[in-house]
Formats: C-alpha cells, structure tokens, sequence
C-alpha cells in the first residue's frame, strides 16, 4: 500500500504554545486527507477533512480557529493545535487518498502532550 | 443514525484458537465496511474491507469478514490465531472511503 508520514511521532509542548504536525503521502499524490483525533482506550475521532487548495471541512464540536488545518500541497498537510493546553493532549493521525473512491492510507500518529 | 458499535471491549485467546470479533453497524445506504488493526502507538493498518459482491471477504494477515444485511454485521473472524495478532481491532463503515465512522475498538491479547 501507500505510504503516510506523520511527523513528529512524538511532541511535548508547554502550555500555551502552538504545535505543528505533518502529514505527508509519500508515494501518491493526496486529494483530500483527514484528521482524526484519538483518546486512550477510545476509538477515532474525525476532526475535519482537507481538499488541497480548499479550507478544511470541520466536525461539529471542532473549534476550526484552535485546530488549523492547511493543504497547501498534493503531498503534505498540517494541523496545527494553537495554544495548547493539557486537554489537547492525544493522538492525532491523519489519513490520505488520491480519490474519491480510493482507499484512504493512514500515517502512523501523533502522540501531543501538553504540559 | 450512523454508528458502529463493537460489543467486547477486550478478549483473550490462546494462541491457535480461532478469533471471531464482532461488530454491528447502523448506516442509511449501502455500507462499505471496513476493518483496521492498530499496533500500539501506530497508525492504523487495513486488515479487509467489503464494497460490494461475495459477502465473505478475504484481508490480509490470515482474517476473513462476513457481511450480514439481515443482521447488520460484519464480524471478524480468523481460524488460528498468532501471539503477533495482539493489537487494537476497529470496525468502520462508511460511504466509500468518506467520513469513516468508527466502533470503540476491540482490544485482542493472545496468551501463549
């Protein structure tokens, strides 16, 4: 299959800070990727899907001006988690594909901590 | 409305026994299904999927699925399981590949 890299695996970051994570399709150009956000012992949860060149897409309850999203490319998209605080804590993976009825291939997470 | 629900949070097997996770779904069109396995700190990988056809579904790994519209299933099954199958199992459905919904997840440990 496709391959989907996300970067960092890991970030600690203070309080109050902003933290940038990447995700990149390596081998295929992606159209449209997603962000999923996961607790512990809990399942996926989409936050907002990305067209290249278009805004993101938000689930309802996700705050778009503290979740941005940017698709700036066919290979790389990013979420960036502004002010962070101790609840944003998690594991975020993204997830592309190159069409509309094509497989989405998911990157291997984000673990944030927020201290 | 749309959901997945997978019934055991955790199970344990032996290693050799056969493996059957569950999952029901609720969804207002044609569903594809899908099933992941997640390693710990990994992303998810896709185990088989079903669009559409044969309702008993071949994925990699030695797992197979059946689809049941009258049950509105899509259990997991696998006839001897491996200590390398201990990981996080999710269902999911979808309309294609769009705005998977996912179950809670199944946690497999395999005890030797």
């Amino acid at each position: 299959g496709a391959v989907v890299s996300q970067h960092p695996s890991r970030v600690i970051c203070k309080s109050g800070t902003s933290v940038k994570i990447e995700c990149r399709s390596l081998d295929f150009q992606a159209t449209t990727m997603f962000w999923y956000r996961q607790f512990p012992k809990q399942s996926l949860m989409l936050m907002a899907t990305s067209n290249e060149g278009s805004k993101a897409t938000y689930e309802q309850g996700v705050e778009k001006d503290k979740f941005l999203i940017n698709h700036a490319s066919l290979t790389l998209s990013t979420l960036t988690v502004t002010s962070a605080h101790p609840e944003d804590s998690s594991f975020y993976i993204c997830s592309a594909r190159s069409g509309i009825d094509t497989e989405a291939f998911f990157g291997q997470g984000t673990r944030l901590t927020v201290v | 409305a749309q959901s997945v629900t997978q019934p055991d949070i955790h199970i344990t097997v032996s290693e050799g026994a056969s493996l059957e996770l569950r999952c029901n779904y609720s969804y207002g069109a044609t569903p594809y299904l899908f099933w992941y396995v997640q390693s710990p700190g990994q992303g998810l990988q896709l185990l088989l999927k079903y669009f559409s056809g044969d309702t008993l579904v071949q994925g990699i790994k030695g797992f197979e699925a059946e689809f049941k519209r009258s049950q509105s299933s899509f259990n997991l099954r696998k006839p001897s399981v491996h200590w390398s199958d201990a990981a996080e199992y999710f269902c999911a459905v979808g309309g294609g590949y769009n705005k998977l919904i996912f179950g809670a997840g199944t946690r497999l440990a395999v005890h030797p």
